[in-house]
């Protein structure tokens, strides 16, 4: 069955960088897309950016570009998101989700997700 | 595209019927929309894309319909297990998510 298994939890200083990866498994890793979406305390969901499993193609969400960079290990079928510059209001639960090969679009398989807390 | 949920919260019995809403700011050419559950502490979890097109291993209460700009995801009869948030996402564009129906018990 497809599982995506995502790294363990972080704590960070403001200002600082996190990297989460996300472990693919039980399908094609090719012929998918990664998307990240991230779901702050108690509020709602926020798509972040995708990436091809294919070619390595991204877009990122315009409040993210130049912040975010996502990528892939094709040779291990894992996904790598990272983001810098980190803020209090970054404190979130970090999902990686399948998506489609062409472009982020509907997303049929979530990771367990990450929690990074940004605190002083 | 800005998308609206409502109502905010709906409290229902086991056994009735939820309609939930959601509304975009502008028309959904293709009508990309799709909807997840999320129960607490859990990630969310597929139900339709396409509008209408059940995700694999859903039950068949679960129906979505719409079209333009709006959208409507029914549960048949709810069982314990779909209390839960609801969140429609559209993707004709870059996805955003609608800001989630929470379905509680009466």
């Amino acid at each position: 069955q497809v599982q995506l298994v995502q790294s363990g939890p972080e704590v960070k200083k403001p200002g600082a960088s996190v990297k989460v990866s996300c472990k693919a498994s039980g399908y094609i890793f090719i012929d998918y897309g990664v998307s990240w979406i991230r779901q702050a305390p108690g509020q709602g969901l926020e798509w972040m950016g995708w990436i091809s499993g294919h070619n390595g193609n991204k877009n990122y969400a315009q409040k993210f570009r130049g912040r975010l960079t996502v990528n892939t290990d094709t040779s291990t079928g894992t996904a790598y998101m990272e983001l810098r510059s980190l803020r209090f209001d970054d404190t979130a639960v970090y999902f990686c989700v399948r998506d489609r090969e062409l472009g982020a679009n509907w997303f049929d398989s979530w990771g367990q997700g990450t929690l990074v807390t940004v605190s002083s | 595209f800005v998308l609206t949920q409502s109502p905010g919260t709906l409290s229902l019995s086991p056994g009735e019927r939820a309609s939930l809403s959601c509304r975009a700011s502008q028309a959904l050419t293709t009508n990309f929309l799709a909807w997840y559950q999320q129960r607490p502490g859990q990630a969310p979890r597929l139900l339709i894309s396409h509008t209408s097109r059940r995700a694999t291993g859903i039950p068949d209460r679960f129906s979505g319909s719409g079209s333009g700009t709006d959208f409507t995801l029914t549960i048949g009869r709810l069982e314990p297990e779909d209390f839960a948030v609801y969140y429609c996402q559209q993707y004709e564009s870059s996805p955003t998510f609608g800001p989630g129906t929470k379905v509680d018990i009466k």
